[in-house]
């Protein structure tokens, strides 16, 4: 299995709403990863997760909250979103991390996110 | 970090050689280039990854030069469903992990 699953695949919400994303993969990969991508943009990481720890959160505002309950596992908590954090929000994973080199990430197809 | 530069987009016609070049001057030496496929709303896929000279698999080669400040993706007889955005990447190595920061991205067009 050499899939990476998200849901929803949609999701609208209010700037007052708490939402969760989830992201989930069986490939025994030991590193986790947030991207945010704006149409006709490149994906930006977000956050990275190692052995299920917090290792890399590229400076993003607290109304995202990562969390990751086991090694199978990756959540997006949101709250108090803007208009502008309206975006596809991916889900990817690695088997290796470290000094071991670049290793292939494999992504998951996406949530669509509407913030009205 | 190294930065890289690929050209915006390229058009090709069904059963061409279609070749893209990223510039990567700034490459370090213990980084590699590797090359993402998206389509859209659809997360990237993984093509091809190098350190140097040339690698081959079942859908695309990667050329690396010597000095390695440049590298070439090259799709064999594109067809219409090749047409994505690509990414050239360059992995920088931190301590304890490693990121990946995907640049602008070439978006193919392959026309019947």
């Amino acid at each position: 299995d050499t899939e990476v699953t998200q849901t929803p695949k949609h999701l609208v919400m209010g700037m007052t709403n708490k939402k969760s994303l989830k992201c989930e993969q069986h490939m025994g990969h030991r590193a986790m990863y947030w991207y945010k991508q704006k149409a006709k943009k490149p994906p930006e990481l977000m956050f990275v997760y190692s052995y299920e720890k917090l290792s890399i959160n590229e400076s993003v505002p607290s109304r995202f909250s990562p969390e990751c309950p086991n090694s199978s596992l990756l959540n997006l908590h949101l709250h108090a979103l803007q208009p502008e954090d309206s975006a596809l929000y991916l889900c990817a994973s690695s088997q290796k991390t470290g000094l071991a080199g670049v290793d292939e990430q494999y992504f998951g197809p996406g949530t669509r996110l509407t913030v009205t | 970090l190294a930065k890289t530069t690929q050209p915006i987009s390229m058009d090709s016609y069904e059963g061409q050689e279609v070749n893209i070049t990223c510039s990567h001057n700034n490459i370090a030496t213990n980084d590699y280039i590797t090359w993402y496929q998206q389509f859209p709303s659809q997360g990237p896929r993984f093509i091809i990854q190098g350190y140097k000279t040339k690698v081959t698999n079942e859908v695309a080669s990667l050329f690396i030069p010597a000095d390695r400040k440049s590298s070439t993706l090259s799709l064999p007889r594109v067809s219409l469903s090749d047409t994505a955005v690509y990414y050239c990447l360059v992995a920088p190595r931190m301590d304890s992990s490693y990121k990946l920061i995907f640049g602008s991205g070439t978006r193919l067009l392959v026309r019947p």
